[in-house]
């Protein structure tokens, strides 16, 4: 079936360190993939997404690259910040009848930036 | 920027009983879904509805769920005989077409006692 790994949590970094979260994912054809981040005590906002192999998604200084050789879509930011404290969600959609494309989650990753 | 509004934030319900979460969508968009994420778990898929009627559904969508778009603007969620495995936080979330991103609601937070 459709699935979603994330590494898991909880990941504690100082203020302007590097991050990644790592994803990888087993999906039947070709999904889309997205990252979308949690803020405390918000709902999910779609933070960067890719659609096909080699694509890369920026947002607010994160990045992430569809890589379908490894089939991962690892997150990664060169210098976070204490405002980056939120849970990270990797997803998957795959278009389904009626061309509504539900997403598949993982089990997110709860980042905490100190100052 | 428009934004899905669920209502309520918290609804606190014995088991048993009949509950409605509510969704405001987002003016124009056509594609409307429900995810829950149990305490501490994945937020799973349960239903998305397109053109007045269910695309697709999960197995945790059984005969106790239901959805409808009564008036053409709330998207509703109801649950008719509620079990403690249905506490959970209850995401809304629309889309305009099948390709653009699916924008998500604050949640609501059902706790059956």
């Amino acid at each position: 079936g459709n699935s979603v790994t994330q590494m898991e949590g909880p990941v504690t970094l100082s203020e302007e360190a590097f991050l990644t979260i790592n994803c990888t994912y087993t999906a039947t054809g070709y999904p889309s993939l997205f990252w979308y981040v949690q803020y405390p005590g918000e709902g999910l906002q779609l933070l960067l997404k890719a659609t096909k192999a080699d694509d890369k998604g920026s947002n607010k200084g994160f990045e992430a690259t569809y890589r379908k050789e490894t089939t991962s879509f690892h997150l990664e930011k060169g210098s976070v910040q204490v405002s980056d404290s939120a849970v990270y969600f990797c997803a998957l959609t795959l278009s389904t009848q009626g061309g509504s494309e539900k997403l598949v989650f993982g089990k997110g990753t709860k980042l905490t930036v100190n100052p | 920027e428009p934004e899905v509004t669920q209502t309520p934030s918290h609804q606190v319900t014995q088991m048993g009983q009949e509950v409605i979460l509510r969704c405001v969508p987002i003016s124009n968009h056509l594609y409307f879904y429900w995810y829950r994420q149990i305490l501490g778990q994945k937020v799973e898929f349960l239903v998305s509805f397109y053109n007045n009627e269910i695309s697709e559904k999960s197995e945790i969508f059984d005969d106790q769920f239901s959805v409808e778009r009564p008036d053409g603007s709330n998207f509703t969620l109801k649950i008719r005989s509620t079990k403690l495995e249905d506490s959970a936080m209850y995401f809304c979330a629309t889309q305009g077409d099948s390709a653009g991103p699916q924008h998500f609601g604050d949640g609501t937070r059902l706790s059956i006692l």
